[in-house]
């Protein structure tokens, strides 16, 4: 159980384009969604929180202008990077937090290898 | 301001040592504490979780860690590591401010390389 999956796996798109990902849990309901970027050979940096019908929260330095995120539902979260360069590439892994269970984990997905031109 | 560190950056041993790595916290209060394990090409694995109760966790794969509050430690070890335990290791901290905000937000240690020859 507790499966997280991206859509897509590996993005490369030219440079001011848009691209979204996707984060689904698979077999479980989430009420919060978190969005990560890493870059080669570092730890995660968490961008943002996004919890199901609302705003999502997004860390300092992060723009919420140009990493879009929608939760629209309990099973899917969006990110949409908007006039991508090509500093934004990155590999962005999401995870998500499960509606139940009253434990605090997370489920990670495989992530998304995005490549700007 | 409150970190996560990883002592060791890369560690390099071979098939049948034993494997311990640090993981230090600076937060204060409540912690939940985690390991994750990325292997190559694939994504983060839980490898074991201390929320509560007795300190020495066990976890998947023959993986331990120790809570040591005094020390603000959280260290996995293995006794006898096996080549298929070459991967990233990822020690990660969720300090349980009384907050909305706060609540489930993970800061990760900036990761440990194992590399395990047979």
């Amino acid at each position: 159980g507790a499966v997280v999956s991206q859509h897509p796996s590996r993005v490369i798109c030219k440079s001011g384009t848009s691209v979204k990902i996707e984060c689904r849990s698979l077999d479980f309901q989430a009420t919060t969604m978190f969005w990560y970027r890493q870059f080669p050979k570092q730890s995660l940096m968490l961008m943002a929180t996004s919890n199901e019908g609302s705003k999502a929260t997004y860390e300092q330095g992060v723009e919420k202008d140009k990493f879009l995120i929608n939760h629209a539902s309990l099973t899917l979260s969006t990110l949409t990077v908007t006039s991508a360069h090509p500093e934004d590439s990155s590999f962005y892994i999401c995870s998500a937090r499960s509606a139940s269970g009253g434990h605090n984990e997370q489920f990670f997905g495989p992530g998304t290898r995005l490549t700007v031109l | 301001a409150q970190s996560v560190s990883q002592h060791n950056h890369h560690v390099i041993l071979s098939e049948a040592a034993s494997l311990e790595l640090g993981c230090n916290y600076s937060y204060g209060g409540t912690v939940n504490l985690f390991w994750y394990v990325q292997y190559p090409g694939q994504h983060l694995q839980l490898l074991l979780k201390y929320f509560s109760g007795d300190p020495l966790v066990k976890g998947i794969k023959g993986f331990e860690a120790e809570f040591i509050k005094s020390k603000f430690s959280f260290n996995l070890r293995k006794p006898s590591v096996q080549w298929s335990d070459t991967a990233e290791y990822f020690c990660a901290v969720n300090a349980l401010w009384m907050t909305t905000d706060s609540w489930g937000k993970l800061q990760f240690g900036a990761g440990t390389q194992v590399v395990v020859t047979p």
